[in-house]
């Protein structure tokens, strides 16, 4: 089956940059959406499409997709921004939505 | 304000069966896909199962294909998960989430609606 690999944590100092990668083999050509979710509450779409962002979503959470590789940027971390962060595609081959294994952000 | 409010959860033995309910409200119900997705204890978000907007060609998670049956009825605004042959790996919160934009759920545009999910627990 289609896995999306994602690195298990990322730290991240306040003020700075962060960025959590999404990767596999045929990623390229599939879109990817990024989920942001803090503990007991539900997910929250902060990318859809590889690079746009919702209304409501702040400009300092960014996407992009090079190759086989889809990275979520989150510019001047701030305290708020703690979660587990996950992506997501639809997989044609296997016919299944997939969600990436997911990213503990934390904030020094 | 648009809202997705799930029921149903609850604990069960091991081979029993529930049935999931999710109220949407707020939108145009029956033209949006609608998914089901669980987060089980210590574990990551996990696709369960996906519904069209004309309920044709439900998707289904291997890990539940064949046990777990997706449906919907537009005229009340409402998605069921039918959960058979329940495993104790089954427990998990689940949620009920929206399309952004389509109605077809293989042509996902991310979810942008989560209801606040029901716990499932399967243990005898």
């Amino acid at each position: 089956s289609y896995v999306l690999t994602q690195p298990p944590s990322v730290s991240v100092a306040p003020g700075k940059a962060a960025s959590i990668t999404c990767g596999e083999n045929n990623l390229g050509g599939k879109s990817v959406h990024w989920y942001q979710q803090k503990p007991g509450q539900a997910p929250l779409l902060v990318i859809y499409y590889d690079t746009d962002r919702p209304s409501g979503i702040p400009e300092r959470f960014s996407g992009s997709s090079s190759g086989n590789t889809a990275t979520l940027t989150i510019s001047r971390v701030e305290a708020g921004d703690e979660a587990d962060y996950y992506c997501q595609v639809w997989d044609s081959s296997s016919d299944q939505v997939v969600f990436g294994g997911g990213t503990k952000l934390t904030v020094l | 304000e648009v809202q997705l409010v799930e029921s149903g959860g609850g604990l069960v033995q091991p081979g029993g069966s529930l049935r999931l309910s999710c109220v949407a409200t707020g939108f145009t119900f029956d033209e949006y896909a609608i998914h089901w997705v669980r987060l089980a204890p210590g574990k990551g978000l996990e696709w369960v199962a996906g519904v069209s907007e004309n309920s044709g060609s439900p998707g289904y998670a291997d890990s539940v294909k064949g046990r777990f049956t997706i449906s919907r009825d537009n005229a009340k605004n409402s998605v069921f998960l039918q959960m058979d042959s329940l495993r104790v790996e089954d427990t998990a919160l689940y949620y009920c989430t929206k399309d952004a934009y389509s109605s077809r759920w293989y042509t996902l545009t991310g979810m942008d609606v989560w209801g606040q999910g029901t716990m499932v627990t399967v243990s005898s």
